[in-house]
């Protein structure tokens, strides 16, 4: 599998500020994702991040509080804006379709980012 | 209804036993399922990946789907301690551009030794 990795690991915001969480891969990928995992809840897809274009959100996921940006085929931001406690999860990257992996449909996980909102 | 529906648990069974985890589903379109290891503070990690009915294995784990019921399961043999975290189950309509996976929410496991 790819070495996913996301910055910061961990964070406690202030409400009204903004986070911009780093998504690397260690190898091209096709699609990347962001999800979502609040206490118990199903991990949630917010969005798409769509290479030189603008990613695809998930119903209930607007891109002015969830801007993403994927520059290349290795790297992925998501920013959480004017953030609320409501906002406090895990928010983890995936990937899907590593180049040269026989299995092409697997998808995998980056450890995640703890954001805590006060 | 949820499109996934899997029991959250908590489970507890001592080290040894079988493990059966479950998710029903209602969508019929979804043709790809997964499960997913994970474990506190951690991002999930990708166990098992089946495409068809029937049983998949990988070592002491044994995946089944039963399309037809929308059912799928994860075995589990000779359990471990450190087979304890968090299994979700996922699935998909399609493997193609549009790959969005639906998860459970997750059973927490504990084995005990």
């Amino acid at each position: 599998s790819a070495v996913i990795s996301q910055k910061p690991s961990r964070d406690i915001c202030q409400r009204g500020t903004s986070l911009t969480i780093q998504c690397q891969v260690d190898s091209q990928v096709t699609m990347m994702f962001w999800y979502r995992q609040q206490p118990g809840q199903s991990l949630t897809l917010i969005a798409t991040a769509n290479q030189g274009s603008e990613a695809t959100y998930e119903s209930g996921f607007v891109i002015d509080k969830f801007p993403i940006s994927r520059p290349n085929l290795t790297f992925s931001t998501l920013t959480v804006s004017n953030m609320s406690p409501e906002d406090s999860s895990i928010y983890l990257c995936s990937v899907h379709g590593l180049a040269g992996r026989r299995s092409y449909n697997e998808q995998f996980f980056g450890p995640g980012t703890r954001l805590t909102v006060l | 209804q949820k499109e996934v529906e899997q029991d959250p648990g908590p489970l507890s069974v001592p080290e040894g036993a079988i493990v059966s985890l479950n998710c029903t589903y209602s969508n019929s379109a979804f043709q790809y399922f997964m499960w997913y290891r994970q474990y506190s503070r951690k991002g999930p990690e990708l166990l098992m990946y089946t495409y068809s009915s029937g049983n998949k294995e990988d070592g002491r784990f044994t995946a089944q789907v039963d399309k037809s019921s929308k059912y799928i399961s994860l075995f589990i043999r000779d359990s471990q301690p450190s087979d304890s975290a968090t299994y979700l189950c996922a699935m998909t309509e399609s493997g193609g551009s549009n790959y969005k996976l639906t998860f459970g929410k997750g059973t927490l496991l504990t084995v005990n030794p």
